[in-house]
């Protein structure tokens, strides 16, 4: 599986745009891009995947640029509840039980 | 609301004692994980389990065993607890469908002393 590079730590006011970046230079063609966060003393939380589109759901919008080297996790207006660790992961999606290699993520600090 | 669950969220056990953690979904999931996250390692899958009786070695099986006897649940066991096995253990569930959104639980913080 590709491996992923982030940032240790970011930013981000409260009310304005959270930008997280992630780096895969190696994601082959069928590998898709996954991000999770994890707030404290919480287990981990599924937030939006991609394989080469954009994507937005309720929660982030995800931009994968053309050669799919990396990505942008967009919280579009963030609060302090959305500090947490932000974890980049790319994975071939198949049937059966699909490992996730979590690196160390991102931390977020949404200030007030 | 679909929900996985652990048996404990803190645990103290004693070098050399048997343990258990148990984790229940009732999302009737076919795969089941178990990962233990340390500061600056991030999470590592120790055991998965995607049918009932079945299990796979993660990435760091050493030290742990694991049972899944019924669909909803998957159990951590550590034969002989150790003081570097304590960590947070997280579990997942997953669908069998492939496209890797894991459920979490809340975790639990096992120290052995």
């Amino acid at each position: 599986d590709a491996k992923t590079t982030q940032p240790p730590s970011m930013d981000c006011a409260e009310g304005r745009a959270a930008n997280l970046p992630c780096n895969h230079s190696t994601i082959s063609g069928n590998e898709y891009v996954y991000w999770y966060r994890q707030i404290h003393s919480q287990g981990p939380q599924y937030i939006i995947h991609g394989l080469k589109n954009n994507e937005t759901n309720e929660m982030a919008s995800l931009i994968i640029t053309e050669d799919r080297k990396s990505s942008t996790l967009i919280l579009p207006h963030a609060t302090l509840r959305d500090t947490a660790v932000y974890y980049c992961i790319v994975r071939v999606a198949q049937t059966g039980a699909n490992n996730l290699f979590f690196g160390t993520g991102t931390r977020l600090t949404v200030i007030p | 609301d679909v929900k996985v669950t652990q048996s404990s969220r803190y645990l103290v056990k004693r070098t050399g004692e048997k343990v258990f953690l148990e984790c229940v979904q009732d999302m009737d999931h076919e795969n089941m994980f178990w990962y233990r996250q340390d500061p600056g390692l991030g999470l590592r899958l120790i055991y998965f389990s995607y049918d009932v009786k079945m299990k796979e070695k993660g990435d760091i099986p050493e030290g742990y065993s694991v049972s899944r006897e019924k669909k909803e649940r998957f159990s951590l066991i550590l034969e002989s607890a150790s003081t570097n096995q304590t960590s947070m253990y997280l579990c997942a569930s997953s669908d069998r469908d492939g496209y890797n959104e894991q459920f979490f639980g809340p975790g639990t913080r096992l120290t052995v002393l």
